[in-house]
């Protein structure tokens, strides 16, 4: 079966320190795979995604992730987190034009 | 372009009420979706259109709902004969498709409370 797999629900960090969110996945075809991050009230914006090549990958807002075959997963990666970066947190799967399957995301909270 | 709109923002309805949200993809984007945010989850596919053919259809959309894409442009979700358990936000994405990466642009949701 397809799924993602987030297992932190909640992550405190305090601001300036490095973050790292988990994401691990289950899919029987090449994958296609996402970060997006959701503000209070926003809608789910794009951070980045992997489609092949370079494992690692950049992102917006100083984001970065990489691809693991290996362990089938795919964490976000940030070297010193903002209190901006307050948010919600999906990773999500997906084949080539086809439907996004997501995790039920991890929610990033920020200590001054 | 404006990106993906969707109409209304927040809908608060009574149960047994039929209710319709409206989707505008971004005008050259020939695939639609729609999926469903409850609170403290991710989003959960609904179904999709390429142009005004629906291609698939989840599980989760009962035959309480139907969605339309008439001429390829727009789309509406209706939900008939609201129940409690409808209560979520209701987000669109658009894509075009063959573009390598798919990436779905996502619009800022409805959000439904049925009392």
């Amino acid at each position: 079966a397809q799924s993602v797999t987030q297992p932190d629900i909640h992550i405190t960090v305090s601001e300036g320190a490095s973050l790292e969110l988990r994401c691990n996945y289950s899919y029987g075809a090449t994958p296609y795979l996402f970060w997006y991050v959701q503000s209070p009230g926003q809608g789910l914006q794009l951070l980045l995604k992997y489609f092949s090549g370079d494992t690692l990958v950049q992102g917006i807002k100083g984001f970065e992730a990489e691809f693991k075959r290996s362990q089938s997963s795919f964490n976000l990666r940030k070297p010193s987190v903002h209190w901006s970066d307050a948010a919600e947190y999906f990773c999500a799967v997906g084949a080539r034009d086809d439907k996004i399957i997501f995790g039920k995301g991890t929610r990033l909270h920020i200590l001054p | 372009d404006t990106g993906v709109s969707q109409d209304p923002r927040h809908k608060i309805t009574k149960r047994g009420q039929n209710v319709t949200f409206r989707c505008d993809p971004i005008s050259e984007h020939n695939r639609l979706y729609w999926y469903r945010q409850t609170l403290g989850q991710g989003p959960e596919f609904l179904t999709y259109f390429q142009n005004e053919a629906q291609l698939e259809k989840s599980r989760l959309l009962s035959d309480r709902f139907s969605a339309e894409r008439p001429k390829g442009s727009f789309s509406t979700l209706e939900i008939q004969r609201t129940e409690q358990g409808d209560s979520a936000m209701y987000l669109c994405a658009s894509s075009l498709f063959g573009l390598v990466g798919n990436e779905q642009f996502f619009g800022p949701g409805t959000r439904l409370t049925v009392l």
